[in-house]
């Protein structure tokens, strides 16, 4: 069975300032995805940002950044320029690519961000 | 599209009661997915369907716990007796194969408290 570790349960970060979330996963899969959700306080479950497993490349969505390092199985999450709005849970979760979609989530890491 | 619909939002029971979940998944996913979420074991993946038939219900905690999937937009996951240890919330997600992008789409939830 996969695992997905987040080792910050949780940060706080000032208005305007740049945070990184960790995140390490364990397969032995080879063909898989990799995704940040975030949950605002709404409880809403709302995609950040994904990554296949296959590209090297880092994904990324405006002010969200990944740093995918597969042979080390990690997968960090940047946020730039943080604003208030993006203070919720997020959450690492990882998809083997052949099992139908199912998620396998990460405990979550709580971010609060400060004026 | 109107997303994924749950109902209902929060549901208060007693112990011993029976406790029904609804959702509606959006249209044209052929993929619906049952987690439940707590404080300390995160999400959890309950179950899946594809194409309204169960795949995986290795999450579904006891026998007590049952989820059908009667026809393509509708899913319910019911628990008889309900226990205290069962209040958590509750996400429908669904997906389609089409797009292929892995992203589950999350509905906001039912929130079930067991006194």
């Amino acid at each position: 069975a996969q695992t997905v570790t987040q080792s910050q349960p949780e940060m706080s970060v000032q208005e305007a300032e740049t945070v990184t979330l960790s995140c390490t996963y364990d397969t032995s899969e080879n063909n898989y995805y990799l995704f940040w959700y975030k949950q605002p306080p709404s409880r809403q479950m709302i995609l950040v940002i994904r990554q296949e497993a296959y590209k090297q490349q880092n994904a990324t969505e405006n002010r969200f950044s990944v740093n995918f390092q597969k042979a080390a199985k990690s997968f960090s999450l940047k946020i730039s320029d943080s604003q208030l709005g993006d203070t919720a849970m997020y959450f690492c979760a990882f998809m083997k690519k052949m099992t139908g979609y199912a998620l396998n989530f990460g405990k979550g890491t709580s971010l609060l961000v400060t004026p | 599209d109107a997303g994924v619909i749950q109902s209902p939002r929060h549901e208060v029971t007693e112990m011993g009661q029976e406790v029904t979940l609804r959702c509606k998944p959006i249209s044209g996913h052929d993929y619906l997915f049952w987690y439940r979420q707590t404080m300390m074991r995160g999400l959890e993946l309950l179950i899946y369907f594809n194409n309204n038939v169960p795949i995986d219900d290795s999450g579904m905690p006891e026998d007590r716990f049952s989820a059908k999937m009667p026809n393509a937009s509708f899913s319910t996951l019911k628990i008889q007796p309900s226990e205290p240890r069962d209040s958590a919330v509750y996400f429908c997600a669904s997906t389609g194969t089409v797009s292929d992008t892995g992203e589950l789409f999350f509905g906001e939830g039912s929130r079930l408290t067991v006194l």
